[in-house]
């Protein structure tokens, strides 16, 4: 099995402050990852797939890059709606996700 | 617009039974590959388990091979998780997830509400 790692655990940033989320696979996962956020009460939302395209309706100020093992989540701008758990998944082998990076505001 | 809508959890006593269902609507069923995906409160994403578009293929988790079952209608637009065995441990949030076939590898576009499952005596 593929163990998804993130970091920080949790990060607390300013209004209007770059918000940088680090993801890392035990094993290469190509360009097979995905982003989802997580609000308090609410189902997971795409993100990033194909480790760098955002979905359909996600803000630019959201961007991911990274191949292999190692990804960045980046919320260029953090606003308050952007308060959530961050979880990343490799879909190169089966599914996992990492234990989840949570944003909050400073 | 895309809906995914869970039922038919609740609280069941170890060893029991339940079956969910995930109603879709907003887009054309059977032409999409659905998965099903578990949280236990406050804590991380568990992939359970996926079917084909077509119901012919299936694939488990090791965590619950031999215990749960998908199965889907897509005459009724509707997945089913079939539980049984249950145990305390598999008491969790568990969401629909509508998969995206994309170079070879499928990721999750959207997901359900969720339903609660709770194993307890």
């Amino acid at each position: 099995e593929i163990v998804m790692t993130q970091s920080p655990d949790s990060l607390s940033v300013s209004p209007g402050d770059r918000a940088t989320l680090s993801c890392r696979a035990s094993q290469s996962v190509s360009s097979n990852l995905a982003w989802y956020q997580q609000k308090p009460g609410q189902a997971p939302r795409l993100l990033i797939y194909g480790a760098s395209t955002r979905a359909t309706g996600i803000p630019a100020r959201f961007s991911g890059s990274g191949s292999g093992t190692e990804f960045t989540l980046t919320i260029s701008s953090l606003q308050s709606e952007d308060v959530a758990v961050y979880y990343c998944q490799q879909y190169n082998n089966w599914h996992t996700f990492g234990q989840g990076s949570k944003v909050e505001i400073k | 617009e895309v809906q995914l809508v869970e039922s038919g959890g609740g609280l069941v006593q170890p060893g029991g039974s339940l079956r969910l269902s995930c109603a879709a609507s907003g887009f054309t069923f059977s032409i999409y590959g659905m998965q099903w995906v578990r949280q236990v409160p406050g804590k991380g994403l568990v992939w359970l388990l996926r079917i084909s578009r077509d119901g012919s293929d299936t694939t488990y988790a090791d965590s619950v091979k031999g215990r749960f079952t998908i199965s889907r209608d897509n005459t009724k637009n509707t997945v089913y998780l079939q539980m049984n065995g249950l145990r305390a441990e598999d008491t969790a949030v568990y969401y629909c997830v509508r998969a995206i076939y994309s170079n070879g590898y499928f990721y999750f576009d959207y997901w359900g509400q969720g339903a609660l499952v709770t194993v307890s005596s």
